[in-house]
């Protein structure tokens, strides 16, 4: 399997621009998960999903963060106005299950924002 | 509520010496718990990982860990330290069995490793 995959793997922006990042989740994983990581805060979780389905979006920082997972094999995190603070590090990481023997999360290699 | 602690945020060993990461954890119910480690510029690849079988659990790359339920601890071992090593280690721990399905990260531990 090719693991999780993201795009763009790196994307500089000017502060106002929309901003979409993109996921692929590896072929049969129910649960995606979407990672901010930054110096000040580390790893943050944002949102997951289930079966396509939003099951917590407690981490999301403000409204102009929306997730999508039209399908359960693809996932956009939009960031509309960006702001210089949106900079940081997007990992997306997917999951069979989230109990038991198979609960391993596996990460993409991140998309790299840098909003300027 | 779960969380998580690594004791040291940067170690440094001699290549070819033992290794110790440290991490202790908080959890209301029976956790996992994993490391994952970050090479420079890539995402996060899993060491290894506990989930209520064996306490010592081994990984891939020559590392292990053990859990140790009394100390509340998961910490990172690695015999002879090699020059591929130098990372961030992260612990994580999630709570089984409740429907958490939230991974809690902990700040990481810059390894570096000396020739």
């Amino acid at each position: 399997d090719a693991g999780v995959i993201q795009s763009p793997r790196h994307e500089v922006t000017e502060m106002g621009q929309e901003v979409t990042l993109r996921c692929k989740p590896i072929s049969g994983h129910d649960y995606l998960f979407w990672y901010r990581q930054t110096m000040m805060r580390g790893l943050e979780l944002l949102i997951y999903f289930n079966n396509n389905v939003p099951i917590d979006d407690s981490g999301m920082p403000e409204d102009r963060f929306s997730a999508k997972m039209p399908n359960a094999s693809f996932s956009t995190l939009k960031i509309q106005p960006s702001e210089p603070r949106d900079s940081a590090v997007y990992f997306c990481a997917s999951s069979f299950a989230v109990q038991g023997p198979t609960n391993t999360i596996y990460f993409g290699e991140g998309s790299w924002l840098t909003v300027v | 509520a779960q969380s998580v602690t690594q004791l040291d945020s940067h170690v440094s060993v001699s290549e070819g010496t033992p290794v110790l990461l440290r991490c202790n954890y908080s959890s209301s119910y029976s956790p996992s718990l994993f490391w994952y480690v970050q090479h420079p510029n890539k995402g996060l690849q899993l060491l290894l990982k506990y989930t209520s079988a064996a306490t010592l659990v081994k990984g891939i790359n020559g590392f292990e860990a053990e859990f140790k339920k009394s100390e509340t601890s998961f910490h990172l071992t690695k015999p002879s330290a090699h020059m591929s090593d130098a990372a961030e280690y992260f612990c994580v721990v999630s709570d089984l069995g409740f429907g958490n399905e939230k991974l809690t990260f902990g700040t990481g531990t810059r390894l570096t490793i000396i020739p």
